[in-house]
């Protein structure tokens, strides 16, 4: 039983347009929502969160929308630059967890100049 | 700057062979990490321990063991490596406490290649 999922493997844009990568989730326990960002050959960096009590957090280009009802979250990235080409990974948790987070299969970024 | 490190990026082991895939992190996190990447199957939590001498299994602990006797070391063993476990280790930390705790600190990863 997956509880998180990202259903785009991989997705282009052009430099400069926005990037929506999308992931939902079955748990209704998840309380936080993060979104890391991995190059090849690193490890994954924290990138952005949100808390199940806000719809939007927004920080520089980056901006997580949580839809709660859907079960659905998304990160957009405005304006999309080469360097954002990247393995994305959605994580969920719950408060109680020790810090356990629940993550998503990973959508592959590729921003075309 | 929390820094997370792990022994090796590259190891190839043969099979049946005991490994050992070590993780250091010098932030005084409380909680420790080892998951597997996978293509396709994202990260997987194979083992956390929240405190010294203390350890859960996660997702996937069949075939592996885990040993933290230092609250800065976090120590992953393959009793038995099989073909199977070839795969991206990746080792990470977390503060306790608050949302903080949810931040995942992650060490560079270790490429084992099982033969």
């Amino acid at each position: 039983d997956q509880q998180v999922k990202q259903n785009s493997p991989s997705l282009s844009v052009q430099e400069g347009r926005i990037s929506i990568l999308n992931c939902d989730y079955t748990n209704s326990m998840f309380d936080y929502f993060l979104w890391y960002k991995k190059y090849p050959a690193e490890g994954p960096t924290f990138l952005i969160s949100i808390s199940s009590i806000k719809d939007k957090n927004e920080d520089g280009r980056f901006t997580v929308f949580l839809n709660k009802s859907a079960k659905h979250l998304s990160l957009h990235i405005v304006p999309s630059q080469p360097g954002d080409s990247a393995v994305y990974f959605c994580a969920a948790t719950v408060n109680t967890n020790a810090g356990k987070s629940t993550f998503g299969d990973g959508t592959t970024l590729t921003v075309k100049p | 700057d929390v820094k997370v490190t792990q022994s090796s990026r590259y190891l190839v082991k043969r099979t049946g062979e005991k490994v050992f895939l070590e993780c250091v992190q010098d932030m005084d996190h409380e909680n420790m990490f080892w998951y597997r990447q996978d293509p396709g199957l994202g990260l997987r939590l194979i083992y956390f321990s929240y405190d010294v001498k203390m350890k859960e299994k996660g997702d996937i602990p069949e075939g592996y063991s885990v040993s933290r006797e230092k609250k800065e070391r976090f120590s992953l063993i393959l009793e038995s490596a099989s073909t199977n476990q070839t795969s991206m280790y990746l080792c990470a930390s977390s503060p306790s406490g608050g949302t903080n705790s949810y931040e995942q600190y992650f060490g560079p990863g270790t490429r084992l290649t099982v033969t």
